[in-house]
């Protein structure tokens, strides 16, 4: 069974532009969770949709969005970007209801 | 606020010698406390889930428990392919929205562990 599966690996944007990162969940799962993980700041939460529809947000401003389409997957689109977005973004899935999250391999965005 | 505090920052042992990690944890009620290895530059692999008090759980080399303020992750003989950083993560009771048992991981920042040959 494939796992969490996200695209690009990397990206390489320069300050004011906009990214666009994508997750694909496991298969069945309906819950999609974006996660921020900044040096030295751990694992922050960024966005949970379920269902098609944004359940929950974490600290982060507007210019951080996304959306999940219904096949589940799900977009994070980053505007306006600046240096400090520059981070690994993990995506997770999960049933349902389960609790557990299983992460994807991540996309490292390097803003310059 | 949910807080979720991991020590050591980092901990070097030699192979074969056994120690634990620490993840302490503040929430209103814990509906359950994950542990997770990550590599460098990878996404966090699940280890457990402790969902009560007195709970433990074993695969290999490690075992969680659970105290109902703290978690340890033990790890026994460990081995360099052991080395990685830990991490603990917890879910609370509080997330009335969500109509089902889907709840964001609050994480601590993390245990590096370095095992030497």
């Amino acid at each position: 069974e494939a796992g969490v599966t996200q695209s690009p690996t990397h990206l390489i944007k320069t300050r004011g532009q906009q990214a666009t990162l994508r997750c694909s969940p496991i298969s069945g799962h309906t819950s999609v969770y974006w996660y921020q993980q900044a040096l030295g700041l751990g694992l922050q939460f960024l966005l949970w949709y379920d269902e098609g529809e944004e359940r929950n947000r974490g600290n982060f401003p507007p210019r951080f969005s996304g959306r999940q389409f219904p096949n589940y997957s799900s977009e994070l689109n980053v505007n306006a970007l600046e240096l400090e977005d520059s981070a690994l973004y993990l995506c997770a899935s999960s049933f349902r209801a389960g609790v557990v999250g299983f992460f994807g391999p991540g996309t490292r965005l390097t803003v310059l | 606020e949910d807080q979720v505090t991991q020590s050591p920052e980092a901990l070097r042992l030699q192979e074969g010698e056994s120690s634990s990690l620490n993840c302490s944890y503040t929430v209103s009620g814990l509906r359950g406390l994950f542990w997770y290895r990550q590599d460098p530059g990878k996404g966090p692999e699940f280890l457990f889930t402790l969902y009560s008090a007195g709970e433990e759980k074993e695969k290999e080399r490690l075992k969680a428990t659970l105290t109902k303020k703290e978690s340890f992750l033990h790890i026994t003989a460990p081995k360099p392919e052991d080395s990685a950083t830990y991490l603990c993560a917890v879910v609370p009771l509080t997330d009335l929205n969500s109509g089902g048992s889907n709840y964001k991981l609050t994480f601590g920042k993390g245990t590096l562990l370095t095992v030497n040959p």
